[in-house]
């Protein structure tokens, strides 16, 4: 069964700490998206890569930043959390060209208090 | 500016009717449209699709219809279930310009009621 992991499901971070997220794809997919959804928000692009070492900003990149050394892997990294960065982050990947849309992950509920 | 929208946040429906949920994009540039559907603590899942050459998709009891030149979609669900209460995300992508990106909407909570 193909996948997009999320490393942890909930997280609870304090003010100030750098947090990293972690996204794993077993499906070989090139693009691979960072999103965080708030109520009434929808969906947010936080950062997305469309290839290994590439990466570009989304909507939302401010406070964010991103990694991704190997294909299979995306990284979320939270230069120092704030209280308004509580949020579900959700990973999500496609492959190139695909008209299908995106796999998601499961998600990751982080508070920041 | 959002450039896809959902104006219901919220829709209930009984068991068995119609669901119509709506959504609008003001870029014309979006050549794919999407739904997705989210349950509490899950992703979102892939649900039906349609590309702007078509005005009409239908998948079991799902069906998405497209209003090109008003810019406006809307998910069918007959007979909607129980099962079917969930956030349900409108998406529209432009593949030509946009890195595969898709761009999501704020989402109507649907719920059905037994």
């Amino acid at each position: 069964d193909v996948k997009v992991t999320q490393s942890s499901r909930y997280l609870v971070k304090r003010t100030g700490e750098k947090v990293f997220l972690e996204c794993v794809q077993d499906m070989d997919h090139e693009n691979m998206f960072w999103y965080r959804q708030d109520p009434g928000l929808g969906l947010r692009l936080i950062y997305f890569s469309y290839d290994v070492k590439m990466k570009e900003k989304g909507d939302i990149p401010e406070g964010y930043s991103v990694s991704r050394e190997k294909k299979e892997r995306f990284s979320l990294i939270l230069e120092s959390a704030s209280t308004n960065q509580t949020s579900m982050y959700l990973c999500a990947s496609s492959s190139r060209g695909s008209r299908y849309g995106y796999t998601f992950g499961s998600g990751t509920r982080l508070t920041v208090v | 500016d959002q450039q896809v929208k959902q104006n219901s946040p919220s829709l209930s429906v009984q068991e068995g009717r119609i669901s119509i949920l709506n959504c609008d994009y003001t870029n014309s540039m979006f050549d794919y449209f999407l739904w997705y559907k989210k349950y509490p603590a899950e992703g979102p899942t892939f649900l039906i699709s349609i590309s702007s050459i078509k005005d009409k998709n239908e998948d079991g009891r799902f069906t998405v219809f497209l209003n090109k030149s008003a810019k406006h979609l809307s998910l069918h669900i007959v007979p909607s279930q129980p099962g079917d209460s969930a956030v349900y995300f409108c998406a529209a992508s432009a593949m030509k310009t946009s890195y595969d990106k898709v761009i999501f909407g704020p989402g109507t909570s649907l719920s059905v009621i037994p």
